[in-house]
């Protein structure tokens, strides 16, 4: 079975800081994908990669950045966190030339 | 642009009774369409896709949905829904050009009660 982890299931932080959320997929896929999830909008993609230090701008790439240096794993960076951030926030991998993404269990992540 | 309608943000239903969970996508080009579903304090899983083929799609716990070119629709049914049913659930459209890009809908809480 495939298996996404992310690094964290909550996370706390304040207002300014910079935050890390991590997610590592084993099955070897070239795509990888951060959303963040909110009530009533459904996930929104935030970015992607098709392949080791590539990325793509998603549909709210503000406020974020990201960083794929091997192909497991796939950063998501919130430069300086703001209170508007907070947000469940999702990775996801897929197979190169294939549509179905599998999921991380997601980070809850609370901006104060 | 694609984009994809989830028709009802809640769905309170009893168990056993039959359940439809509608879906409107929006797009010029073929398209790939998918479900999946949330449980609480998870992430997502697939219930089920359409690539391409019959338009009646079979999926995980009982699950189907029909792909209605027609009307750019991918409703999702189950003849008798089950407590553990209760999950969101979300639709999501892919087209051949995205490169593995998915849009969602904005998801439709499916609630069953006893």
């Amino acid at each position: 079975d495939v298996k996404v982890t992310q690094s964290s299931r909550y996370l706390v932080k304040r207002t300014g800081e910079k935050v890390f959320l991590e997610c590592v997929q084993d099955m070897d896929h070239e795509n990888m994908f951060w959303y963040r999830q909110d009530p009533g909008l459904g996930l929104r993609l935030i970015y992607f990669s098709y392949d080791v230090k590539m990325k793509e701008k998603g549909d709210i790439p503000e406020g974020y950045s990201v960083s794929r240096e091997k192909k497991e794993r796939f950063s998501l960076i919130l430069e300086s966190a703001s209170t508007n951030q907070t947000s469940m926030y999702l990775c996801a991998s897929s197979l190169d030339n294939s549509y179905e993404q599998y999921f991380g269990p997601g980070t809850r992540l609370t901006v104060t | 642009a694609q984009s994809v309608t989830q028709l009802d943000s809640q769905v309170p239903v009893f168990e056993e009774a039959p359940v439809e969970l509608r879906c409107n996508y929006s797009s010029s080009v073929s398209v790939y369409l998918f479900w999946y579903v949330q449980y609480p304090n998870q992430g997502l899983q697939l219930l089920l896709k359409y690539l391409s083929g019959s338009t009646l799609v079979k999926g995980i716990n009982g699950f189907e949905a029909e792909f209605n070119k027609s009307q750019t629709s991918f409703h999702l049914r189950k003849p008798s829904v089950h407590i553990s049913d209760t999950a969101e659930y979300f639709c999501a459209v892919s087209d051949h050009n995205q490169g593995g890009k998915l849009i969602f809908g904005q998801g439709t809480e499916l609630s069953v009660k006893p």
